[in-house]
């Protein structure tokens, strides 16, 4: 069974910081990658997707890498605003969709 | 273009009966999935419906059913509710041409009582 963990699970950072939030997985027969942020009580908005035969994808201050072989992605923010506060969330697309467990960001005015 | 978009938006029910939940895909989309999201977890994959059959299914009993129409619309039933139901249930619609990037509607919350 796929395993998701993301680290950490929770992050507050100062206004205007660059941050690595990461995502790792046990099952590389994946078929693609998706960044997620949830605000509270809200549904998913979609980040990013990755394909599985792609390494990196971006758009705008967000840039996501995938490393397949060692189970591993990263969502990159540059310099963070206090509207990235949210719950940021990796899912994993094979047989099945995996959600990870998530990593709360609150970005400090 | 209308995104994904769920009925209701909130309800509540009473131990032991049952709710039917819907959905409606994004214009163009073709796949539709169901998810459980429990207070303060992440969303626990139910099943996905693809040419009005369940393609994939994660690790939920046979309370959990569902059914796709032919205009790709979904609905979600789950019988013999239990507290343990309680929980925000997202719907996500996906194109099967393209690579399956997910789109979610706003949920529904369901408190069972």
């Amino acid at each position: 069974k796929q395993e998701v963990t993301q680290i950490p699970a929770a992050l507050s950072v100062p206004e205007g910081e660059n941050l690595v939030l990461n995502c790792s997985f046990t099952d590389s027969a994946i078929y693609n990658l998706q960044w997620f942020r949830q605000d509270p009580g809200k549904g998913l908005t979609s980040l990013l997707l990755i394909q599985s035969s792609q390494r990196e994808q971006t758009s705008g201050r967000l840039n996501a890498s995938l490393d397949k072989s060692s189970g591993r992605s990263t969502l990159y923010i540059a310099a963070s605003q206090p509207g990235d506060s949210a719950t940021y969330l990796c899912v994993l697309g094979g047989n099945q969709f995996y959600f990870g467990t998530g990593t709360s960001l609150t970005v400090i005015p | 273009d209308a995104g994904v978009t769920q009925s209701p938006t909130h309800l509540i029910k009473t131990r032991g009966q049952q709710v039917t939940l819907r959905c409606s895909p994004k214009s163009g989309h073709d796949t539709v999935s169901w998810y459980q999201q429990a207070l303060g977890q992440g969303p626990q994959f139910i099943f996905q419906y693809y040419e009005e059959e369940e393609r994939q299914r994660g690790n939920f009993p046979d309370r959990f059913s569902g059914h796709q129409f032919p205009n790709y619309s979904s609905e979600l039933n789950v019988n013999a509710l239990l507290l343990g139901d309680s929980a925000l249930y997202l719907c996500a619609s996906s194109f099967s041409g393209g690579f399956y990037e997910q789109y979610f509607g706003p949920g529904t919350r369901l408190t069972v009582t």
